[in-house]
């Protein structure tokens, strides 16, 4: 079926280092691919998307590719700040039966310690 | 402009109660969406309607859930009776249309409602 498997946390980084969070994906087709961010005690936003093989996303420095031959989706961030400080949830869209769905990824907690 | 709206942000009561939650869509969207978040099981997908109508309920745990749109700018999801087991964040999202190529489209996430069944 059509899953999400992103790297268990919590994350623990100080301020401006090197962030990875690893996300790879089965699916068919070809899906859409999203990273959404939570922060505490809020609903998820989006953070970036790809929706096509060797596309790129990015936002606010984070960036992420869409490696077909992988199936990998990961996030990553060459400076993070204390404000970064999030809950991170890799997804992908699919079509199924007529109904198009988004799966999450369990999610990732990253804590930026000053 | 107002986000997705959710109330209440708090609730807790009694198992076998009824709980009623209820979202408000961005104006000018298609789709809405209920979601349950928990430790165990993550987010996962209750219901989702496009122009009022549920297109997709199989995310419902079960007969004691149920959802209505009765029109574009509100929903309830209603749990009757409640047992502790739906202890859970409950999101409720919005989109402006969620249809087969709609691709990159994203939904939009409402701050949550915390359920707590003693």
């Amino acid at each position: 079926g059509n899953s999400v498997t992103q790297m268990e946390g919590p994350v623990t980084l100080s301020e401006e280092a090197f962030l990875t969070i690893n996300c790879t994906y089965t699916a068919t087709g070809y899906p859409s691919l999203f990273w959404y961010v939570q922060y505490p005690g809020e609903g998820l936003q989006l953070l970036l998307k790809a929706t096509k093989a060797d596309d790129k996303g990015s936002n606010k420095g984070f960036e992420a590719t869409y490696r077909k031959e992988t199936t990998s989706f990961h996030l990553e961030k060459g400076s993070v700040q204390v404000s970064d400080s999030a809950v991170y949830f890799c997804a992908l869209r699919y079509s199924q039966g007529g109904s198009e769905k988004l799966v999450f990824g369990k999610g990732t907690k990253l804590t930026v310690n000053p | 402009d107002a986000g997705v709206i959710q109330s209440p942000r708090h609730e807790v009561t009694e198992m076998g109660q009824e709980v009623t939650l209820r979202c408000k869509p961005i104006s000018g969207h298609n789709s809405l969406f209920w979601y349950r978040q928990t430790m165990m099981r993550g987010l996962e997908l209750l219901i989702y309607f496009n122009n009022n109508v549920p297109i997709d309920d199989s995310g419902m745990p079960e007969d004691r859930f149920s959802a209505k749109m009765p029109n574009a700018s509100f929903s309830t999801l209603k749990i009757q009776p409640s047992e502790p087991r739906d202890s859970a964040v409950y999101f409720c999202a919005s989109s402006p249309t969620w249809a087969p190529n709609g691709g990159g489209e994203t939904q939009y996430f409402g701050p949550g409602t915390r359920l707590l069944v003693l």
